[in-house]
């Protein structure tokens, strides 16, 4: 059973609605991690955090999404004005360390824009 | 920069079939390489990892042995049963980089 929890399964929003989920990581894990599944099952790195900070994010998120982990909250994932185009899993996952570990998933929020 | 390639998008089998999933890497140096299983419904589930050159990694009967010579990571199974029918994500690591993902294999079982 995957300790990572993600709110909601499922998100059903309109075109230039705001999309928001949320992730709590495993305890004690510093790292999280946001990856998009598309319907391929393909993914895509979105953006990562250790601590409070953010470490790496793509163009799109630093344009389209917002992102934080607040310390004591869980750390959640907003997507300003959905687009068709977003509708996929976004998947949570976090590590003990940053580097060469293996990730806990949660299992995901499924973003449908109609 | 850093790739994962699977070369089988589906692969189909009976119960008690001999599995081989194919995964070769482009990076340099020794990155980590994983293998990953997704079920229905759920976010991927770590199997094994391995990080250095002939290292064999192992789990529920899976096994794959990193091969910098052939850049591969192969996963195999001797007997694969229905319950293994999942999509299956080979993976890599690097220190201080994002972890990349291959486009998965969706692996089914008949009974």
């Amino acid at each position: 059973n995957s300790k990572v929890i993600q709110t909601p399964r499922y998100l059903v929003k309109g075109q230039g609605q705001k999309a928001k989920m949320r992730c709590i990581p495993e305890k004690g894990h510093p790292v999280v991690f946001w990856y998009q599944q598309n319907k391929n099952n393909e993914f895509k790195f979105l953006i990562n955090f250790q601590n409070q900070e953010v470490l790496q994010q793509i163009d799109m998120t630093e344009k389209r999404f917002s992102a934080e982990c607040p310390s004591n909250s869980p750390c959640s994932l907003e997507i300003q004005s959905s687009e068709a185009g977003d509708s996929a899993l976004y998947l949570c996952a976090s590590s003990l360390q940053f580097s060469n570990e293996r990730l806990f998933f949660g299992h995901g929020t499924k973003l449908s824009v109609l | 920069g850093d790739s994962v390639t699977q070369t089988e998008g589906q692969v189909a089998l009976s119960e008690e079939d001999f599995l081989t999933i194919h995964c070769n890497y482009s990076a340099s140096g020794y990155p980590a390489l994983f293998w990953y299983v997704q079920y229905p419904g759920e976010g991927p589930q770590f199997l094994f990892r391995a990080s250095r050159d002939k290292e064999k990694g192992s789990s529920r009967g899976f096994e794959a042995t990193y091969d910098k010579g052939t850049t591969s990571f192969h996963l195999r199974k001797a007997s694969v049963q229905e319950s293994d029918s999942a999509v299956y994500y080979c993976a890599l690591a690097h220190s201080n980089n994002r972890i990349f993902f291959g486009d998965g294999t969706q692996l089914v079982v008949k009974p």
